[in-house]
C-alpha cells in the first residue's frame, strides 16, 4: 500500500491566493483528518471525517479555511484568502474503525 | 474538556541514556492510547498503541510504554537511546466509544541524543 498521499509537498504562496491542498487516505480507510504543525501551536486538528461526511470542524480556524471529502478516496482541504500566519505543515491521516491513524507526508505551506 | 500533558518539552541524552518521557491524560473513561514519533523533517508514525490488556506494550525500535489506569498515565521507555532516536516524541488518546478516531495529541517532547 502507498500510505497516505499529500499533494504538493511544499507550497510557497503569496498573501491573498487560493491555496488547496490535498490527500488521497489509504484505501479502504473510512476516516480522514486534516492537522496542522507549527512551533508555536504543535499539532492541531482542523476536521476530520467519517464515511465522507465531516464530523467536527470545531478546529477550523476561521471560514477562510475549507474542507471537502467528495468520495472515499479523496479529500481537499482549500485556504482562501491565504495569510502569512496559515504558513504551517498541514498533515492528512486516515484511519479505519477503532484502528490506528495513518500519517501523510504533510504538506509544507509558506505564504509570503 | 480532554486534555494530554507531556510534561519535558526538550529531553537531552548521551547514547546508551535511559528515556522515560512522561504523558498524563485527563479523561476517566475507557481510552486508547498512542505514542507518535517525528523524525526531522518528516510525518508522524506510529511507535506503539494500548487499546486494552497487557498495561505494558512493546512498540517498535526497543521502545515500549506503560499503562497506570489509577496515574492516568502512559509513560515512554527505552532502556538504552540511539543517536538514531532524536525525534519529536507524541503522546495521543482517543475516546474509546466517542468520535472514532478523534485522537487528541500532547504538544510533543523533543528528544536530542548525543553521540
Amino acid at each position: 500500500d502507498a500510505g497516505v498521499i499529500q499533494s504538493p509537498r511544499h507550497e510557497v504562496t503569496e498573501m491573498g491566493q487560493e491555496v488547496t491542498l490535498r490527500c488521497k487516505p489509504i484505501s479502504g480507510h473510512n476516516s480522514l483528518f486534516w492537522y496542522r504543525q507549527t512551533m508555536m501551536r504543535g499539532l492541531e486538528l482542523l476536521i476530520y471525517f467519517n464515511n465522507n461526511v465531516p464530523i467536527d470542524d470545531s478546529g477550523m480556524p476561521e471560514d477562510r479555511f475549507s474542507a471537502k471529502m467528495p468520495n472515499a478516496s479523496f479529500s481537499t482541504l482549500k485556504i482562501q484568502p491565504s495569510e502569512p500566519r496559515d504558513s504551517a505543515v498541514y498533515f492528512c491521516a486516515s484511519s479505519s474503525y477503532k484502528e490506528t491513524q495513518y500519517f501523510g507526508p504533510g504538506t509544507r505551506l509558506l505564504v509570503l | 474538556a480532554q486534555s494530554v500533558s507531556q510534561h519535558n518539552h526538550h529531553v537531552i541524552l548521551s547514547e546508551a541514556a535511559s528515556l522515560e518521557l512522561g504523558c498524563n491524560y485527563s479523561y476517566g473513561g475507557t481510552v486508547n492510547l498512542f505514542w507518535y514519533v517525528q523524525y526531522p523533517g518528516q510525518h508522524l508514525q506510529l511507535l506503539l498503541k494500548y487499546f486494552s490488556g497487557d498495561p505494558l506494550v512493546k512498540g517498535i525500535k526497543g521502545f515500549e510504554a506503560e499503562f497506570i489506569k489509577s496515574k492516568f498515565s502512559f509513560n515512554l521507555r527505552k532502556p538504552s537511546v540511539q543517536w538514531s532516536d532524536t525525534a519529536e516524541y507524541f503522546c495521543a488518546v482517543e475516546n474509546y466509544g466517542g468520535s472514532q478516531g478523534n485522537l487528541i495529541f500532547g504538544k510533543g517532547t523533543k528528544l536530542s541524543v548525543k553521540p
